[in-house]
This record gives C-alpha cells, sequence and structure tokens, in this order.
C-alpha cells in the first residue's frame, strides 16, 4: 500500500512549455484533490474531483487542467507554463469529504517555471 | 469575502508550556474542520477532525475546541515537545456546501528546549 504517489518530485520548465503532473493512490479513495503551497499562503485549492468522471474548480483554477478517468490516477495539466506557477503542489485523497475520513497527502512536486 | 485566518504566522513557546493555535474564519459554514501537521519539504499529515456539532476533541496531547459561533478554532498542544515544532494548519471541510476542503495559511510552531 503506497498511499498517495506523486512524480516527478522536481521539475524546471521553461515559459510556455506544458507538462502533467502525476498522481496515483491505491487505497480506491473517491475524493482527490490538488493543491499549491507558495510561502506565506497556505495551500490553495487547485481542482478537486468526487469520482471517476467528475471534477470540479477549486480557488486557484486558472492555467490548470484535470480529468479523472479512473478512480486512481487524478493528473493536473499545466497547458502553457508561466513563471506564477512556481510553487509545490500536492495532491490528496480521502473516502469522501465530511465524517471521520482522513485527508492523506502526497509527498508533493516543486515546480520552477523560468 | 470569504477568509480562513490563522492568527500567528509564528508561535514560540518553553518546553513543556501549553501551545494554543488560532483558527478564525468568515463567511463560511463548514461542516467539519480539520488540523494537519506539516513539516518541511513534506506534505501535511492529518491530525484531528471536528464536526460542526461537536464542542471539543481530544486526541492524547491534542485538543480541538470548534465555536460555530464565534467561527473560532482553538488548538491546544499541551506539554509541549521540540518534536511538535512544526506548521499547524487548520482547514474547513464545506461538506455540507461544496465538496471542497480549504486551508489557513498555518502557524509555524517552536518549541524551545
Amino acid at each position: 500500500n503506497a498511499g498517495v504517489t506523486q512524480t516527478p518530485k522536481f521539475q524546471v520548465l521553461k515559459t510556455g512549455q506544458s507538462m502533467t503532473l502525476q498522481c496515483a493512490q491505491d487505497m480506491n479513495h473517491e475524493y482527490m484533490s490538488w493543491y499549491r503551497q507558495d510561502p506565506g499562503m497556505g495551500l490553495r485549492l487547485i481542482h478537486y474531483s468526487v469520482g471517476a468522471g467528475i471534477t470540479d474548480q477549486g480557488e486557484v483554477p486558472n492555467g490548470y487542467n484535470v480529468s479523472r478517468s479512473t478512480t486512481e490516477d487524478f493528473p493536473l495539466r499545466l497547458l502553457s507554463a508561466a513563471p506564477s506557477q512556481t510553487s509545490v503542489y500536492f495532491c490528496a485523497s480521502s473516502t469522501r469529504t465530511g465524517g471521520t475520513e482522513t485527508q492523506y497527502f502526497g509527498p508533493g512536486t516543486r515546480l520552477l517555471v523560468l | 469575502s470569504q477568509k480562513i485566518e490563522q492568527n500567528s504566522e509564528a508561535l514560540n513557546i518553553q518546553e513543556g508550556k501549553t501551545a494554543t493555535l488560532t483558527c478564525n474564519y468568515t463567511n463560511y459554514s463548514p461542516a467539519y474542520l480539520q488540523w494537519y501537521r506539516q513539516d518541511p519539504g513534506r506534505g501535511p499529515v492529518f491530525l484531528l477532525l471536528i464536526r460542526e456539532n461537536e464542542k471539543e476533541k481530544r486526541k492524547e496531547r491534542l485538543k480541538v475546541t470548534f465555536d460555530t459561533t464565534l467561527k473560532q478554532s482553538l488548538f491546544h498542544i499541551t506539554a509541549s515537545q521540540p518534536a511538535d515544532s512544526a506548521t499547524y494548519l487548520c482547514a474547513l471541510d464545506l461538506y455540507s456546501s461544496a465538496s471542497k476542503i480549504i486551508f489557513g495559511s498555518g502557524t509555524r510552531l517552536s518549541i524551545r528546549p
């Protein structure tokens, strides 16, 4: 049981390049989400999904796309990277929001956009 | 506007004392409130969850209170230890209104020996 895994751990992009941050979980969780964390800003919700085929926007969705074709995977796509997207990205999962469900976080992806 | 504020960006206390961290929110109606611990370079780790109809929740040396009238949660660590030094994040679970979990900016806690 690996929990929540994220790849890559580090990435450097040039402005305008595209990339996909991968997130996978092996706990059969329905709920998955992506956050970005910047100094002094805490975690800000980018997109989330309550199940396969269902996604919705969080607080800061602009510049990011997501899809959820399987329960296990929730990739985050940057179509045209900008320096403002330099951040640490965390993926998280839980059985669902609310109740006693613990939200598990991945180790994060550090992204630098030049 | 909607806000989650954790006052005290940083808190320094003496080992053995009780650390109290505050989380205030406005214009949200959370069904649940969660507290997480985050160490440098790592993802947050879930600590405690409290429901809107609960006043207090305890787990070992941790205690959380939740006042929906004041729109405030207090997080206490009793008999604090240097190993408790970390950033602590509160999060609102908007389960009843939206499937979102929204985080505060965190409080960096340092326990000096």
